[in-house]
């Protein structure tokens, strides 16, 4: 078990840029989350999933925002037409069902709009 | 969403024993008390979870007295590594969007 991986670490990108970060889970975990965190702030739910179903997405989670899961295993976040308030870190977790409380998060893509 | 409160940040020196409090005044009858810690530049890490008493794990212990209006987190004999940020959280088990972090503590702890 390698944990939560993502990918990239680090994006630097122009503003008006569509961007697309990758989430890999916990092998055996149904349950994969997205979070977005700024400077000084925890982190703030944007959506899950269990398998490739997107049960919950957050008021923060605007149309420029996209999220899927096709399969049940990988994930994917893609935001278009960046705009400098998009830069933060996008956090990944994964958990299996019944221990929502108790995510594993994965390093991060720390996202910079310039 | 019961709104917890918890110190900005606390000082310590290596081999003290820590509690972090946390207040939930409006906690709701199915609400667990979790506690997640975070390193710089890393995702946060699950340390402890309670809904009432006393939990102790290897890590930690949760202190949770009869009325849940407030938490303390404990670690014991601190290191320069126990060094992050520590968020207390309340919520129902069912619901990932209620999984609600605040600002946290910034524990520092110094040789």
């Amino acid at each position: 078990d390698t944990g939560v991986s993502q990918d990239p670490r680090h994006k630097i990108t122009k503003r008006g840029q569509n961007v697309t970060f990758r989430c890999d889970p916990i092998s055996e975990h149904n349950r994969l989350y997205w979070y977005r965190q700024t400077l000084g702030q925890g982190p703030e739910f944007l959506t899950y999933f269990q398998n490739e179903a997107q049960l919950e997405k957050s008021r923060l989670l605007s149309d420029r925002f996209s999220a899927e899961r096709p399969k049940g295993s990988f994930s994917t976040l893609e935001i278009q037409r960046t705009e400098q308030g998009d830069s933060a870190m996008y956090l990944c977790a994964s958990s299996l069902v019944g221990t929502t409380r108790e995510q594993y998060f994965g390093p991060g893509t720390r996202l910079t709009v310039t | 969403l019961a709104k917890t409160t918890q110190p900005i940040s606390m000082d310590s020196y290596e081999g003290q024993e820590v509690n972090i409090t946390c207040s939930h005044n409006n906690i709701a009858t199915n609400d667990y008390i979790t506690w997640y810690q975070q390193f710089p530049s890393q995702g946060p890490r699950f340390i402890i979870q309670g809904y009432k008493t006393k939990v102790t794990n290897e890590v930690a212990s949760l202190f949770i007295p009869a009325d849940r209006k407030s938490s303390t987190l404990s670690l014991p004999r601190v290191s320069l590594s126990d060094t992050a940020v520590y968020y207390c959280l309340v919520g129902p088990s069912g619901s990932a969007r209620q999984l609600t972090f605040g600002s946290g503590t910034q524990l520092t702890v110094l040789p």
